[in-house]
């Protein structure tokens, strides 16, 4: 599978505790998103990279989390002590920056649930 | 601010007929209109895309139309399928090309 993939698909913990999410984007893609999917509404937008860089960030990604993408390929998204607001889908996308449309391949997403 | 609107959550249609998914838009600077379709547990797949220079891409069964001075672009699914039963989302690039901007989902159901 040559897909973007993302590693827990579901994540409980605690109140006041850290987690991460990883994401594998497809390899030849440049560009990696970060967004957020709660009920009933439609992603929206936190961050992205191109290669490694950090180029935007939404204002929705508070002090609290945390992104990387040290060598241009996976990344990782960290949450510390986390809110029970924070309970969501988050969903990667990688795009080749490329392409004219520059559509997003989304992977199937970490849930998240903080009790 | 929800610069894409969808403004019906849920659409029913009758196996074979016509589906119309509808999506408003407010920010005049979008390039591109994508549509993306959900099912269950999965991402979004993309589905259709359409230039901001363009009021027509057609792929199969799926056309894409875009109205830029009323801002809206639609979704026309022909014939439709019980296996198109999913939550569709409306998406627009902004002409930096770096960020999406996604609708809240009309979730369609294909009646056999």
């Amino acid at each position: 599978d040559t897909g973007v993939s993302q590693d827990p698909r579901h994540k409980i913990t605690k109140r006041g505790q850290n987690v991460t999410f990883r994401c594998d984007p497809i390899s030849e893609h440049n560009r990696l998103y970060w967004y957020r999917q709660t009920l009933g509404q439609g992603p929206e937008f936190l961050t992205y990279f191109q290669n490694e860089a950090q180029l935007e960030k939404s204002r929705l990604l508070s002090d609290r989390f945390s992104a990387e993408r040290p060598k241009g390929s996976f990344s990782t998204l960290e949450i510390q002590r986390t809110e029970q607001g924070d309970s969501a889908m988050y969903l990667c996308a990688s795009s080749l920056a490329l392409r004219v449309t520059g559509e997003l391949f989304f992977g199937e997403g970490s849930r998240l649930t903080v009790l | 601010d929800q610069q894409v609107k969808q403004n019906s959550p849920s659409l029913s249609v009758q196996e074979g007929r016509i589906s119309i998914l509808n999506c408003d838009y407010t920010n005049s600077m979008f390039d591109y209109f994508l549509w993306y379709k959900k099912y269950p547990a999965e991402g979004p797949t993309f589905l259709i895309s359409i230039s901001s220079i363009k009021d027509k891409n057609e792929d199969g069964r799926f056309t894409v139309f875009l109205n830029k001075s009323a801002k809206h672009l639609s979704l026309h699914i022909v014939p439709s399928q019980p296996g198109d039963s999913a939550v569709y989302f409306c998406a627009a690039r902004a002409n930096t090309g770096n960020q999406f901007y996604f609708g809240t989902g009309t979730s369609l159901t294909v009646i056999p």
